[in-house]
């Protein structure tokens, strides 16, 4: 069973620093991860998306890294800003039992990021 | 408006009422997802559907029941609410094949008195 965990918990930084999201996961055999924002009381928001065949990517002030052999994967955000403030999840989508294409995506705990002025 | 809608955003309802959230999307994206969102416990995979008429249990199914009959609609129905239901609830969708984005809608908060 995929189990995905996100450290650290929660995170408070002074704006302009750049910091890093950690995400880990136990079965590598993913099809991608994906990192998602969740501001309080909305929905989720799609940051950014690696393949399994990806070492990174990147997306104005946010990069994403992952390491498949190892069940890694950073969230590197530069320079931070008072609105990068939100909880941060990562997903990873594997293959479901029946091993059809649905797949199926499972989610960290996330991260509560602050950043204050 | 183009994207992922539910409606309605917040509902009270009582204990043993019927109850139904309604999920659209514009994209024609054939795989949608009811997922519930709970302190502690993350994100929890209700049900899924591959295409209309196409529907499967996720982790906790129990007392819901969903319907797929076009493509851009997976309303979610709970059959005979109970206090444990009371969560958020988050539809989501994504295109065909394993290497997409999936998308969530904005949630529909859920209090069952």
């Amino acid at each position: 069973k995929q189990e995905v965990t996100q450290i650290p918990a929660a995170l408070s930084v002074p704006e302009g620093e750049n910091l890093v999201l950690n995400c880990s996961f136990t079965d590598s055999a993913i099809y991608n991860l994906q990192w998602f924002r969740q501001d309080p009381g909305k929905g989720l928001t799609s940051l950014l998306l690696i393949q399994s065949s990806q070492r990174e990517q990147t997306s104005g002030r946010l990069n994403a890294s992952l390491d498949k052999s190892s069940g890694r994967s950073t969230l590197y955000i530069a320079a931070s800003q008072p609105g990068d403030s939100a909880t941060y999840l990562c997903a990873v989508l594997t293959s479901n039992a029946g091993g059809t294409s649905y797949g199926k995506l499972t989610f960290g705990q996330g991260t509560i990021l602050t950043v204050h002025p | 408006d183009a994207g992922i809608t539910q409606s309605p955003r917040y509902k009270i309802t009582e204990t043993g009422r019927q109850v139904t959230l309604m999920c659209h999307q514009t994209w024609s994206h054939s795989y949608m997802f009811w997922y519930r969102q709970d302190l502690g416990h993350g994100l929890r995979l209700i049900y899924y559907s591959a295409a209309a008429d196409i529907t499967d249990k996720g982790e906790v199914p129990d007392g819901y029941v969903v319907s797929r009959s076009k493509t851009e609609n997976f309303p979610l129905t709970l059959e005979s609410a109970t206090r444990s239901q009371t969560s958020v609830y988050f539809c989501a969708s994504r295109p065909i094949g394993a290497h997409n984005e999936q998308f969530f809608g904005p949630g529909t908060r859920l209090t069952v008195l």
